[in-house]
């Protein structure tokens, strides 16, 4: 069964609104989470490491004030688009390791973002 | 810059055939090596994994080959079937710095044919 989970999987907004795609650490906790954004048939692109209790870490190019990202407890981490706009439609997917030392690590479902 | 570099892009494989896709990497602080599967629309699923201890991992028809002194490591699938069709990752980790953050190949789509 899965071990991280995402949800929505599917959502569709205005452009202008704001939307909230959640990852969950299902039996596991994780100190640390990973956003990744995909475009069709390309690579996984991380955008940002989700620290617990700490602001997170955002690569190089990624707007921090337009995707938020909030590691509020052990096993949630949710990333917020903010002011969406159409060229936000993407696949977000997120990742926790799992392990002492970081062992193990999975995916979520991904979440698809459709921005109208 | 890529720090892991993975081929073919693409990969066409008659059903029963072996299929390998190839990745190499530069950095020597990785020390952990998986394997990712994904389905159109879906998440990638861990599939196998390795670590540079060991020069290769069966799993079932997957098989990892690891050569550390090249810097290279293959994923082999056996006897392949067309449930086997999707996207493969090869990744990298070094555990020692980010834990858990991985850095992927471009992917290859393999299609076995019936």
């Amino acid at each position: 069964g899965a071990v991280v989970s995402q949800h929505p999987s599917r959502v569709i907004c205005k452009s202008g609104t704001s939307v909230k795609i959640e990852c969950r650490s299902l039996d596991f906790q994780a100190t640390t989470m990973f956003w990744y954004r995909q475009f069709p048939k390309q690579s996984l692109m991380l955008m940002a490491t989700s620290n617990e209790g700490s602001k997170a870490t955002y690569e190089q190019g990624v707007e921090k004030d337009k995707f938020l990202i909030n590691h509020a407890s052990l096993t949630l981490s949710t990333l917020t688009v903010t002011s969406a706009h159409p060229e936000d439609s993407s696949f977000y997917i997120c990742s926790a390791p799992r392990g002492g030392t970081g062992n193990t690590i999975y995916f979520g479902e991904g979440s698809w973002l459709t921005v109208v | 810059q890529q720090q892991v570099k993975q081929s073919p892009q693409s990969l066409i494989v008659q059903k029963g055939g072996i299929s390998i896709i190839n990745c190499a990497y530069e950095n020597t602080a990785f020390d952990y090596f998986p394997w990712y599967q994904q389905f159109p629309g879906k998440g990638p699923a861990l599939l196998i994994a390795i670590r540079p201890d060991v020069s290769e991992k069966k799993e079932g028809r997957f098989t990892i080959s690891f050569n550390k002194s090249a810097k290279q490591f293959s994923l082999h699938i056996m006897d392949s079937q067309p449930g086997d069709s999707a996207t493969y990752f090869c990744a990298a980790s070094d555990r020692g710095s980010t834990l858990g953050r991985l850095y992927f190949g471009r992917g290859t789509q393999l299609t076995v044919w019936p």
